[in-house]
């Protein structure tokens, strides 16, 4: 069984800010990773995605993520946040089967102030 | 490339009623997943579909909701009678064979 934890149902930063979403995973086989963000009204969009390549990913907007085996966790970052950065971010695992189901958090919104 | 599309994107029902939600995938992609948001939540499975076939309805409530993809493309979701609960953002998702999944805009359900 696989399940993902999100540390905080909000985050609020300074435009400008350092950006930090936590993520932290269980997982009985060794994992895929994905961070995605939704935007009010809209679908899910993929972020960035960790599958065993290097632990340290980058993804789109500036965004990265780094896989941490030992903290079993997969935390989100940006160095400075911009007002089109707030919306909603989920992170989401799977098992290396190709890609197979998704278990999502239950998210993290993050607001972002002048 | 046209992504996923998804009709009706809302909905208000009264409960006990039925709703049909369609979803078109991305052309060519085998897998097709329906997922409910319930508010405040992330994304939870219904079911997964590789080209016709069912591949998990293990979270389908199937004494209400059922679903089918027409022909291994199309696919509708149904509910029947809708309860309160029901109550959700129902996304559609599609993937090429063992690859990342793209996600319509989905459909807002209120059931009151």
């Amino acid at each position: 069984a696989q399940s993902v934890t999100q540390l905080g149902s909000h985050v609020s930063v300074s435009e400008g800010a350092l950006v930090l979403l936590r993520c932290n995973y269980s997982s009985s086989v060794p994992p895929y990773l994905f961070w995605y963000v939704q935007y009010p009204n809209q679908g899910l969009q993929l972020l960035l995605k960790y599958t065993s390549a290097a632990t340290l990913v980058k993804g789109i907007n500036g965004f990265e993520a780094e896989f941490k085996k030992s903290e079993t966790s997969f935390h989100l970052t940006k160095p400075s946040a911009h007002m089109s950065d707030a919306a909603e971010y989920f992170c989401a695992v799977s098992d290396r089967r190709g890609y197979s189901t998704l278990t999502f958090g239950k998210g993290t919104m993050l607001l972002v102030s002048p | 490339e046209a992504g996923v599309a998804q009709s009706p994107r809302y909905k208000i029902i009264e409960k006990r009623q039925s709703v049909a939600f369609w979803c078109n995938p991305i052309s060519g992609h085998a897998t097709l997943y329906w997922y409910q948001q319930i508010l405040g939540q992330g994304p939870k499975l219904l079911i997964q579909f590789q080209n016709n076939g069912v591949v998990d309805d293990s979270q389908l409530p199937k004494d209400r909701f059922s679903a089918e993809r027409l022909k291994g493309v199309d696919s509708t979701l149904k509910i029947q009678p809708a309860k309160l609960e029901d109550s959700a953002v129902y996304l559609c998702a599609s993937s090429p064979d063992r690859g990342e999944q793209y996600f319509g805009p989905g459909t807002r359900l209120t059931v009151t």
